[in-house]
């Protein structure tokens, strides 16, 4: 089945503990994405990967880091998490590298920073 | 700077009737639209998109309409079914891969 994963669905922190949150996607996608969803704001890009080792700044990169080694896999790291980082996060893939094509979602990961 | 506004955080329809969700942009130099659906503890899922070249697109009980002067775009779904009942995501790509979503309408649709 095609699908995008994430790792954990749910996770409460602590303020300064450094979390990844896992993505996957077996649709051998070139594009994959991080949201985050808040209240009102809809959903706003955090950073993007055109390819393997390609990733670029979207639109709320602060605070947030992302690696690509793999073409599967797109993590993403909070090295110093705050409390306005609680918010519910979605990866996201799409073939051809470009957003035009529409983008699959992973089911989501609500985040709680203490 | 929200770029691409939902104005409506929620509506309510009767089943049957049509449910129609709107969407504003102000970036000019978006010329591709989609519409998202997303239900409780999922993620959003595509529904159906247009290009700026087009004013029209239907994909069964659903069309999209787009008025470029106006940068306006809709959603029309008829008839409404409460299995549309949802959030909707109106998203809005410019060819600099640069996608904006709105903040969502979440639609009820009554039996």
């Amino acid at each position: 089945e095609a699908q995008v994963t994430q790792n954990p669905r749910y996770l409460i922190t602590v303020t300064g503990k450094k979390l990844t949150v896992t993505c996957s996607q077996n649709m051998n996608h070139e594009y994959m994405s991080w949201y985050r969803q808040d209240p009102g704001l809809g959903l706003r890009q955090i950073y993007y990967s055109m390819n393997v080792e390609v990733t670029d700044k979207g639109d709320v990169p602060e605070g947030y880091k992302v690696s690509r080694k793999e073409k599967r896999n797109f993590p993403l790291i909070l090295e110093s998490p705050s409390p306005n980082q609680t918010s519910l996060y979605f990866c996201a893939s799409t073939q051809a590298g470009n957003a035009y094509n529409e983008q699959f979602f992973g089911p989501g990961t609500r985040l709680t920073v203490l | 700077d929200q770029q691409v506004k939902q104005n409506s955080p929620s509506l309510s329809v009767q089943e049957g009737r049509i449910s129609i969700l709107n969407c504003d942009y102000t970036n000019s130099m978006f010329d591709y639209f989609l519409w998202y659906k997303k239900y409780p503890a999922e993620g959003p899922t595509f529904l159906i998109s247009i290009s700026s070249i087009k004013d029209k697109n239907e994909d069964g009980r659903f069309t999209v309409f787009l008025n470029k002067s106006a940068k306006h775009l809709s959603l029309h779904i008829v008839p409404s079914q409460p299995g549309d009942s949802a959030v909707y995501f109106c998203a809005a790509s410019a060819q600099n891969n640069d996608m904006r979503f709105g903040a969502g309408t979440r639609l009820t649709v009554k039996p």
